[in-house]
């Protein structure tokens, strides 16, 4: 149980272009998903968190309006890279809650994203 | 400021020898929860330990809680070249879907 997807596993775009990535609760329904950018050989920064149906939380620094998040179901949050430059770049890995007795995150398997 | 102090952040060691990763901090959790990610891949839940003084064990892996609820140690005895990989710990603040506050991570490699 508590399987957690994420697609595409790897994507390439040119600058400027726009990337859609999927997160996806297989076996649960999260009331909450988050979703981080990771660099090579660095822990895991989160970026917003999502409820559903509501609009996302970013954390200090992280645009809005370049990452846009849409947490449409208890099973489906979007993350949307507009105008993606090559600093852009990096591993996007989403996770999902619904237990509310421990609060347990499931992480996806990561989207790599390279903009060239 | 780091709010969760993973230490070492760096390890490599023989295959057959213990180690032991520590996570430590001046705030208090409510739970605390250690992940094993490999490259390419998301991390991989371990363990989640709530209650202070908790130990739990999971194979040759062993995690305690503080007393306190501000650190965490993870400790692998006769650790194997299976077990190469970043170790993660990350702290619940406060009850509720809240973010997980993640350490920066100790990147292990055992060497047969």
């Amino acid at each position: 149980g508590a399987v957690v997807s994420q697609h595409p596993s790897w994507v390439i775009c040119k600058s400027g272009t726009s990337v859609k990535i999927e997160c996806r609760s297989l076996d649960f329904q999260a009331t909450t998903m988050f979703w981080y950018r990771q660099f090579p050989k660095q822990s895991l920064m989160l970026m917003a968190t999502s409820n559903e149906g509501s609009k996302a939380t970013y954390e200090q620094g992280v645009e809005k309006d370049k990452f846009l998040i849409n947490h449409a179901s208890l099973t489906l949050s979007t993350l949307t890279v507009t105008s993606a430059h090559p600093e852009d770049s990096s591993f996007y890995i989403c996770s999902a809650s619904g237990d509310s007795s421990t609060y347990e995150q499931y992480f996806g398997p990561g989207t790599r994203l390279t903009v060239t | 400021t780091q709010l969760l102090e993973q230490s070492p952040q760096f390890l490599s060691i023989q295959e057959g020898e213990n180690l032991t990763v520590y996570c430590n901090s001046s705030s208090v959790f409510s739970s605390l929860q250690w992940y094993r990610q490999e490259p390419g891949e998301g991390p991989v839940l371990l363990v989640t330990v709530v209650t202070g003084g908790e130990v739990k064990k999971l194979k040759r892996l062993t995690f305690q809680f503080g007393d306190a609820r501000k650190d965490s140690s993870l400790h692998i005895t006769a650790a194997q070249p299976g077990d190469t990989g970043l170790y993660l710990c990350a702290g619940l603040k406060l009850s509720g879907n809240t973010p997980l506050v993640f350490g920066k991570g100790t990147r292990l490699s055992v060497i047969a």
